[in-house]
């Protein structure tokens, strides 16, 4: 099962545009991750907030962690036609059922017209 | 190796056959997971590895999957008297201490079960 659901499921954008992907999860976490993919290709982590941290930035990007909604977001902005791809937000430690490994969730397809 | 490495990069097999996918992670890195991902879906996690010790195999779905790392390196998932539904990409991921630091992701085995 999944424990992250991003939401939308689809994203279209202009190019120079901000986009925002949320994702909620259900149980304890010691940390939240968010990776990209390319057209069916490998899984590329972009960051990683751990649970005490609220918001966290790397280059054009922008994650915001709210433990007591279960929810982050990932904000790319200034978008550019490379940053189509399929995003997926990651938990990591679920305290509560034990797992301690990563968990996917199902994914936000955006796509950045030039 | 500099990566994450799979082999093979596609798999053919008739129903019935035996395969076995093999995961070469990034050296030194403690931490091996096995996901399975369905196209358009996130990838789902199957069973998890720290050192030689499989941590985790709640995700694997029937007994006919199994998956062993006998010297805490290579790992190899076997699925038995392949069927039609196991048809998928099979990702092997590697972290360095488990999942409290981001996963590194090889290029999958495409499985197709004909």
């Amino acid at each position: 099962s999944q424990q992250g659901e991003e939401d939308p499921q689809a994203l279209s954008i202009q190019e120079g545009e901000n986009a925002t992907m949320n994702c909620s999860y259900k149980t304890s976490i010691n940390n939240l991750q968010w990776y990209r993919q390319n057209s069916g290709r490998g899984l590329v982590h972009l960051i990683l907030i751990r649970s005490n941290e609220r918001e966290k930035h790397s280059g054009r990007l922008r994650v915001t962690l709210d433990t007591s909604k279960k929810s982050s977001s990932l904000l790319i902005t200034a978008s550019r036609a490379a940053d189509t791809a399929s995003y997926f937000c990651a938990t990591g430690a679920s305290k509560d059922t034990g797992r301690r490994a990563l968990t996917f969730g199902s994914g936000t397809r955006l796509q950045v017209q030039p | 190796g500099a990566g994450v490495s799979q082999s093979p990069r596609y798999k053919v097999t008739k129903r019935g056959q035996d395969v076995a996918l093999r995961c070469d992670p990034i050296s030194g890195h403690v931490s091996l997971y096995w996901y399975r991902q369905a196209l358009g879906q996130g990838p789902e996690f199957l069973t998890y590895f720290n050192y030689e010790a499989q941590q985790d195999k709640s995700g694997l779905p029937n007994d006919r999957f199994s998956a062993e790392r006998p010297e805490g390196s290579i790992s190899t998932l076997t699925i038995q008297r392949t069927e039609q539904r196991d048809s998928a990409m099979y990702r092997c991921a590697s972290s360095p201490t488990g999942q409290r630091t981001e996963a590194f992701f090889g290029q999958g085995t495409r499985l197709t079960v004909v």
